[in-house]
């Protein structure tokens, strides 16, 4: 079966940083998503990788490895504002997005 | 302000009862989409549309039809409601259909059905 698995919850701390992992296993792969979801409201799209390697924009950065099945969101200099549950997306052989269950970021003064 | 209207926000639905959830889109997106999010699990797709005249079904498509008639509007309906498609129902687009291009989603209908 296909499957994504991000840790359930994360804990950090204003001004720091934290890494979001993302592992995934589907029949094939065309690209990875992170997108970000305040409560009660709707995603909202963050980043896309197709290549292996660093993908950065402005406090957010995403990385790839496809040989390992693996992602991460970094989100550096962390505001009470990125409190949110991060969402990661792969697309199968069928070009359809598998979501992660999501990855809810508790930001502390 | 372009974007993606749902309607409606909120409802709560008798079991057996009819339900049609809208969506419009004014970003002349080619691709739209219904999801289901529920606690604890990832979003899953009930049925796309890859342009106008066109539909798919996802990985949960019992119990629900769509149409799309025109660019801009995508329903989705619920044909005789049951207490588990109680959920929150996000409708979405995209430029093109696949997995290239990111989503934009609308903010979503919250369904209770009892």
């Amino acid at each position: 079966g296909q499957n994504i698995d991000q840790p359930t919850e994360m804990t950090a701390t204003e001004g720091a940083i934290v890494q979001i992992n993302c592992t995934y296993q589907t029949s094939g792969f065309n690209g990875l998503f992170w997108y970000q979801q305040h409560a009660g409201e709707a995603p909202t799209f963050l980043s896309y990788n197709v290549l292996d390697g660093l993908e950065e924009k402005g406090r957010f950065s995403s990385f790839l490895s496809r040989s390992k099945g693996y992602s991460y969101l970094l989100l550096k200099e962390l505001q009470m504002k990125d409190s949110a549950s991060y969402l990661c997306a792969v697309g199968d052989s069928n070009y359809q997005l598998i979501w992660g269950a999501g990855t809810k970021l508790i930001i502390k003064p | 302000i372009a974007g993606i209207t749902q309607a409606p926000t909120s409802q709560i639905l008798a079991a057996g009862r009819r339900m049609t959830l809208r969506c419009t889109q004014d970003m002349r997106h080619n691709a739209m989409y219904w999801y289901r999010q529920d606690l604890g699990l990832g979003l899953r797709l009930i049925h796309y549309s890859n342009t106008a005249g066109t539909t798919g079904k996802g990985e949960v498509p019992d119990g629900y039809s769509v149409s799309r008639a025109n660019t801009d509007d995508f329903p989705l309906t619920l044909a005789s409601a049951v207490p588990s498609q109680t959920s929150v129902y996000f409708c979405a687009s995209s430029d093109v259909g696949g997995t290239n291009s990111p989503l934009h989603f609308g903010n979503g209908t919250r369904l209770t059905v009892t």
